[in-house]
C-alpha cells in the first residue's frame, strides 16, 4: 500500500538553527498537510499545501515557517531559527481529494530543539 | 473556531467488550475523521465522515450533523486495538481541529 515517507525519524538541533523536515507525500494526491504535536498535547493544523501554493494556515505557522514543494515529489517544512517550543512531532499528511478521502498521515519527525 | 470534545478521556475494559468513544464539536463541518494513534506515535486514519455511518471491519463510525456528535464503536475488542482514537474535525477549509484523544487500554 502507498504511504507518505518522513525523513529524518529524529531531528535535534540548537535553539536558533534552521531545520527542514522532509515528507514524500502518495504520488497521485494533490492535497499536502503539515501538523504538530507537542508531546502530551493535541494535534494542531500548521498548513496546507494545494496546487503549488498555501492554501490554508494556522497562526502558528509564523514567518518562521515556509514550506515548498520544489520538485513534485517532495514537501517539505522549514523552521528558520528554531525556539525550544518548536519541540513536537511534526506529521505530514496528503489526501488526493479533500472533500472526499482520508488523510494519510507519514510517521512523523520527532524535532527536539536544545 | 471549533471547539471538538471527546470522552471518555481513558477507558479500560475486557476483551470483547463493546467499546464506545464520544465527540462532540461546536460549529457545523463539512467532515469528520476518525484517527488511530498508536503508541510509537504513528497517525492512521480509520474513517471520514460527513453523514451516517460507515463500517470497515469491527469498526463502526456514526455521526449525527444535527447533534453535531459523533460515536466510534469497536466491536469484540482486542488488545491489539489499545491506541489513543482521535476525532478531527473539517470545516469550510482544508485545516482539521482535532480533539485530545481517547486512551484505550483493552485487557486479555
Amino acid at each position: 500500500e502507498p504511504e507518505v515517507t518522513q525523513t529524518p525519524s529524529h531531528q535535534v538541533t540548537q535553539m536558533g538553527q534552521e531545520v527542514i523536515l522532509r515528507c514524500v507525500p502518495i504520488s497521485n494526491h494533490l492535497y499536502f498537510y503539515w501538523y504538530r504535536q507537542i508531546l502530551g498535547q493535541k494535534v494542531e493544523f500548521l498548513v496546507s499545501f494545494y496546487n503549488n501554493e498555501i492554501s490554508e494556515k494556522s497562526e502558528i505557522f509564523d514567518d518562521q515557517f515556509s514550506v515548498e514543494r520544489p520538485d513534485g515529489s517532495n514537501f517539505t517544512l522549514k523552521i528558520r531559527s528554531t525556539k525550544l517550543e518548536d519541540s513536537a512531532m511534526y506529521f505530514c499528511a496528503s489526501c488526493r481529494d479533500r472533500q472526499r478521502n482520508i488523510q494519510y498521515f507519514g510517521a512523523g519527525t520527532r524535532l527536539s530543539v536544545l | 473556531k471549533n471547539e471538538v470534545e471527546q470522552s471518555p478521556q481513558n477507558l479500560t475494559a475486557q476483551e470483547g467488550e463493546f467499546i464506545t468513544i464520544n465527540c462532540s464539536y461546536s460549529v457545523g463541518i463539512s467532515a469528520l475523521h476518525w484517527l488511530q494513534q498508536h503508541p510509537g506515535g504513528g497517525i492512521v486514519s480509520l474513517f471520514m465522515l460527513s453523514s451516517g455511518k460507515k463500517k470497515h471491519g469491527r469498526l463502526i463510525a456514526t455521526i449525527n450533523i444535527q447533534e453535531k456528535h459523533s460515536s466510534l464503536h469497536i466491536t469484540a475488542s482486542h488488545p491489539r486495538d489499545s491506541a489513543v482514537y482521535i476525532c478531527a474535525v473539517r470545516g469550510g477549509a482544508d485545516g482539521l481541529t482535532f480533539g485530545k484523544g481517547t486512551h484505550l487500554i483493552i485487557q486479555p
